[in-house]
């Protein structure tokens, strides 16, 4: 089947601190992986998406690499700041079908 | 574009009442969704559609029923409420490209149900 399984949270760093959120995934096929940002009382927001191994996706500073030898897509910035302070999604949509599979989420607090 | 757009941002329900949530995205696309999202969870699938006429059960779609009579909209039908069911609801729709797929979400809504 497909599922998601991401680190336990929640996470709390310092500002300027470097960031990793692991992410592994189970599914048939080559699916398309994706984070998702949640920030307080809003929506999910899609941050960055690799449809193909060895995909980097990338969005305001955001790096994950997919990693189908490891089955992997973990979530890494370099210096994060007061503002990345939210919940993170990581999710799979398999390549054939059209449903998403979500992780449990990586609460992350970031202090100055 | 306003994306997807949902009603109403807040509701209090009493047990046994019944309502819609509605929902309603203007990128034409086919496919749409109704999540739930509890406390410190991540999100439970209850029901999807991948076009007008055309619905399907998700991981959690007891207590609930759908309806998709237009590509716009895609309400969400509690009919017995009861308090299990109060949860943050996400509606979300999403296009394919290229063999591609990627949600758009709307805002949520808060239900409580006493």
């Amino acid at each position: 089947g497909n599922s998601v399984t991401q680190m336990e949270g929640p996470v709390t760093l310092s500002e300027e601190a470097f960031l990793t959120i692991n992410c592994t995934y189970t599914a048939t096929g080559y699916p398309s992986l994706f984070w998702y940002v949640q920030y307080p009382g809003e929506g999910l927001q899609l941050l960055l998406k690799a449809t193909k191994a060895d995909d980097k996706g990338s969005n305001k500073g955001f790096e994950a690499t997919y990693r189908k030898e490891t089955t992997s897509f973990h979530l890494e910035k370099g210096s994060v700041q007061v503002s990345d302070s939210a919940v993170y999604f990581c999710a799979l949509s398999p390549s054939t079908g059209n449903q998403f599979y979500f992780g449990t989420g990586t609460s992350l607090t970031v202090i100055p | 574009n306003a994306g997807v757009t949902q009603t109403p941002k807040f509701r209090i329900l009493k047990i046994g009442q019944s309502m819609t949530l509605q929902c309603t995205q203007d990128m034409n696309h086919n496919y749409m969704y109704w999540y739930r999202q509890d406390p410190g969870m991540g999100l439970k699938l209850i029901y999807y559609s991948v076009g007008a006429g055309i619905t399907d059960k998700g991981e959690v779609p007891n207590g609930y029923n759908v309806s998709r009579s237009t590509t716009e909209d895609f309400p969400l039908r509690l009919e017995l409420a009861a308090p299990s069911q109060t949860s943050v609801y996400f509606c979300a729709s999403s296009y394919v490209a290229g063999g591609e797929y990627e949600q758009y979400f709307g805002p949520g809504t808060r239900l409580t149900v006493t």
